[in-house]
């Protein structure tokens, strides 16, 4: 099974309301990333949290990490019929070795309605 | 413009009939790595690599081949395609840090359809 797990799996939103989509994980991590894909195109990266990390802030996104429980979390701050996409969280499948596996979770489709 | 490209886009063959999908990287990044794409399956990793002539199998790596020749590219070999590989591939590359340890931020592909009949 994936390491990346995320929910809820679809999520639809008014314009103008907040956005929190989450994800867990099952093998210690060096980092974990979040990323966006509209409908069948390539991945876009959104942000990056280390594990040494809590929480991360990048524009109207907020990632929290919480390592002892082993998820973390998108929010998605005043959403816009733009943000529309699926997003995912993928993580580097190692201990303390050098970087191999990543591993992505299946994703939650965000609709945002007018 | 920094970018990974693949080719084809799209890509509708017959079983098995040897393809290859190329993907290319400009950014000189040391990790590159294939995925594929289904319905409700998320992203799942085939092979990555971590520098030349070093490869190693993501989570599905059967029937599929890789090579890493030259730092820049990453081609994709299906030797003997099936229907179970129609998908959506998509090829990225990323940069290492600390010495090669820490895997940054993927830059994606715009990924190639494949339709095996």
């Amino acid at each position: 099974s994936q390491q990346g797990e995320e929910d809820p799996q679809a999520l639809s939103i008014q314009e103008g309301e907040n956005a929190t989509m989450n994800c867990s994980y099952k093998t210690s991590i060096n980092n974990l990333q979040w990323y966006r894909q509209n409908s069948g195109r390539g991945l876009v990266h959104l942000i990056l949290i280390r594990s040494n990390e809590r929480e991360k802030h990048s524009g109207r996104l907020r990632v929290t990490l919480d390592t002892s429980k082993k998820s973390s979390s998108l929010l998605i701050t005043a959403s816009r019929a733009a943000d529309t996409a699926s997003y995912f969280c993928a993580t580097d499948a190692r201990g303390y070795s050098s970087a191999s596996k990543i591993i992505f979770g299946s994703g939650t489709r965000l609709s945002i309605r007018p | 413009e920094a970018q990974v490209t693949q080719n084809p886009r799209y890509l509708i063959t017959v079983t098995g009939k040897k393809l290859t999908v190329t993907c290319s990287q400009n950014m000189n990044h040391e990790y590159m790595s294939w995925y594929r794409q289904d319905p409700g399956l998320g992203l799942r990793q085939i092979y990555y690599s971590m520098n030349v002539e070093v490869t190693d199998k993501g989570d599905v790596p059967e029937g599929y081949k890789v090579s890493r020749k030259e730092k820049r590219n990453f081609p994709l070999i299906l030797e003997s395609p099936s229907p179970n590989q129609t998908s959506l591939y998509f090829c990225a590359s990323s940069p290492l840090t600390s010495g090669g340890a820490l895997f940054e931020t993927q830059y994606f592909g715009p990924g190639t359809r494949l339709l095996v009949l």
